[in-house]
């Protein structure tokens, strides 16, 4: 079975400061990852994923990710963050070893907010 | 967000009533999901259409009953719904089988679906 967990809620950050929102996640293979973004009222927008190589991921927005296998996690990240970066972030996962489709497992959410 | 499209956005409806919800998707993608977002819960898998077969069904009740008439359009199709049904439903498309461990979900605006 594969899992996802966002130990955080919520996240505050200034604007200008770094912002981290954490994740971590279980399966039995190899793990494919995602981060998703969704402002109000509106959809989940795709920002990056982690598949195989470089264990640090360069998305969208500025945002980037590192890829942890160690410690299973796959935080998202971002140098210098933006009031409009305020949005729910979601990480989702799949299991390489199931052959199950595109099943993806979701996260409960991130709720970050930047703060002048 | 214009890849992939949901209507209605809103839907208020009884108990009793029957209704649908649309999605098309302009990706050319070969895959499709309906997922339920209810506040302060993980994205629930719904059902998959993969090549316009169902290939996931997630124990979902019966008063749900989704249709695939070809690989741009997904419909769910409401009837007999319960006030705990109130939620978002989200669309998504992928390339599916073809594409595999790449394979990324792209997401509709979505539907506020509300009971009485």
């Amino acid at each position: 079975a594969q899992s996802v967990a966002q130990p955080e809620d919520q996240v505050n950050v200034a604007e200008g400061n770094p912002l981290t929102v954490k994740c971590t996640y279980s399966v039995s293979g190899n793990p494919y990852l995602f981060w998703y973004v969704q402002y109000p009222n509106r959809g989940l927008q795709f920002l990056l994923k982690y598949i195989t190589g470089d264990n640090l991921v360069k998305g969208s927005y500025g945002f980037e990710a590192e890829f942890n296998k160690s410690q299973t996690s796959f935080h998202l990240k971002k140098p210098s963050a933006l009031v409009s970066d305020s949005a729910l972030y979601f990480c989702a996962v799949r299991d390489g070893i199931t052959g199950g489709g595109n099943k993806l497992t979701f996260g409960t959410g991130t709720q970050l907010k930047v703060e002048l | 967000e214009t890849g992939v499209t949901q209507t209605p956005r809103h839907l208020v409806m009884g108990m009793t009533n029957k209704k649908s919800l649309k999605c098309e998707q302009h990706l050319g993608h070969n895959a499709m999901y309906w997922y339920k977002q209810s506040a302060k819960k993980p994205l629930e898998l719904m059902f998959v259409y993969s090549l316009e077969e169902r290939v996931e069904n997630n124990s979902v009740p019966s008063r749900f009953s989704p249709e695939c008439p070809n690989s741009s359009h997904l419909f769910l199709h409401l009837h007999t719904l319960q006030p705990e049904d109130s939620a978002l439903y989200l669309c998504a498309s992928s390339q599916g089988p073809t594409s595999g461990t790449t394979d990324t979900q792209y997401f509709g605006p979505g539907t506020r679906l509300t009971v009485l």
